[in-house]
C-alpha cells in the first residue's frame, strides 16, 4: 500500500545544530508540504513543492529550507536550530487537484534544548 | 487573505451527546472545504469534504454542509462515542489553487466521557 513516512519520529537536539527531518511518500504525488503544529496555532505551512526542483515558502519559512531532488522525498532542514522551533512537524502530499485530500505522515516531535 | 476560524476547545461531552463544532471561513470565490481529524499521537486524516455550495460531506456518522451564504462548514454528529475523542481541523483551499495548498483552522479538541 502507498504511504507517507517520516523519520525520525522523535528528535532532541541542541540550539545551533543543523537538523534534517525526512519525508518519503510512495503515492507518486507531485505535491508535498511541510507543516508545524503548535498549541493555539493549528497547522502552519513551512515550505511546499509542486514537483522535482520546485520549492516555495510558506507562512513560517524563516530558519527552514527544503530541496526536492526526486518525486518521493522532501527533506526539511533547520539550518541552526532554535528553541522556538520545538514543535511537531508533519509532512503531507497530494495529487494536485484542489478537491483532492492531502495525505499526512505520522509526524516528528522535535525538541530543541 | 483566506482564513478559517473554528470554535475554541476543549469541548467535553458525555457519550451519546450531540456534537457541533463551528467553522467559518473567509475566502474569495468558491473554495473546497474539509474536516480533518487527528487522533492522539497520529497524523491528520481526512474525515469529510465538500467541493461546492450546498454539498453535504459525511463519514463515520459525521456531517457538514457547505453554506456559502453564511460562509460556514459546521461539523455535526448525532451521538458521539468515546472513540471520537480527537482534535478536529477545518480547512479550505481554492479550486484555482495549484497543488491544493490547505489553510487550516486552529483545531478543536473533543473529549468524550463514558
Amino acid at each position: 500500500d502507498a504511504e507517507i513516512t517520516q523519520s525520525p519520529r522523535h528528535k532532541i537536539t541542541e540550539t545551533g545544530r543543523q537538523v534534517t527531518l525526512a519525508c518519503h511518500q510512495t503515492w507518486n504525488h507531485n505535491n508535498m508540504f511541510w507543516y508545524r503544529q503548535d498549541l493555539g496555532h493549528g497547522l502552519r505551512l513551512i515550505h511546499y513543492s509542486y514537483g522535482v526542483h520546485d520549492t516555495n515558502k510558506g507562512e513560517v519559512s524563516d530558519g527552514y529550507s527544503v530541496s526536492r531532488s526526486n518525486t518521493e522525498d522532501l527533506p526539511l532542514t533547520l539550518e541552526s536550530a532554535a528553541s522556538s522551533q520545538t514543535s511537531v512537524y508533519f509532512c503531507a502530499s497530494n495529487g494536485g487537484f484542489s478537491y483532492n485530500e492531502q495525505f499526512f505522515g505520522p509526524g516528528t516531535r522535535l525538541t530543541v534544548l | 487573505g483566506d482564513s478559517v476560524t473554528q470554535m475554541e476547545g476543549p469541548v467535553t461531552l458525555s457519550e451519546e451527546a450531540f456534537l457541533t463544532i463551528n467553522c467559518t471561513y473567509t475566502a474569495t470565490g468558491y473554495p473546497s472545504l474539509f474536516w480533518y481529524v487527528q487522533y492522539p499521537g497520529e497524523g491528520l486524516q481526512l474525515l469529510l469534504k465538500a467541493t461546492k455550495a450546498d454539498d453535504k460531506g459525511s463519514n463515520k456518522g459525521f456531517e457538514a454542509t457547505y453554506r456559502k451564504e453564511t460562509t460556514s462548514f459546521h461539523l455535526e454528529k448525532g451521538s458521539v462515542q468515546v472513540s471520537d475523542s480527537a482534535v478536529y481541523f477545518c480547512a479550505l483551499n481554492h479550486k484555482g489553487n495549484q497543488g491544493g495548498k490547505l489553510i487550516f483552522g486552529q483545531g478543536t479538541e473533543l473529549s468524550v466521557k463514558p
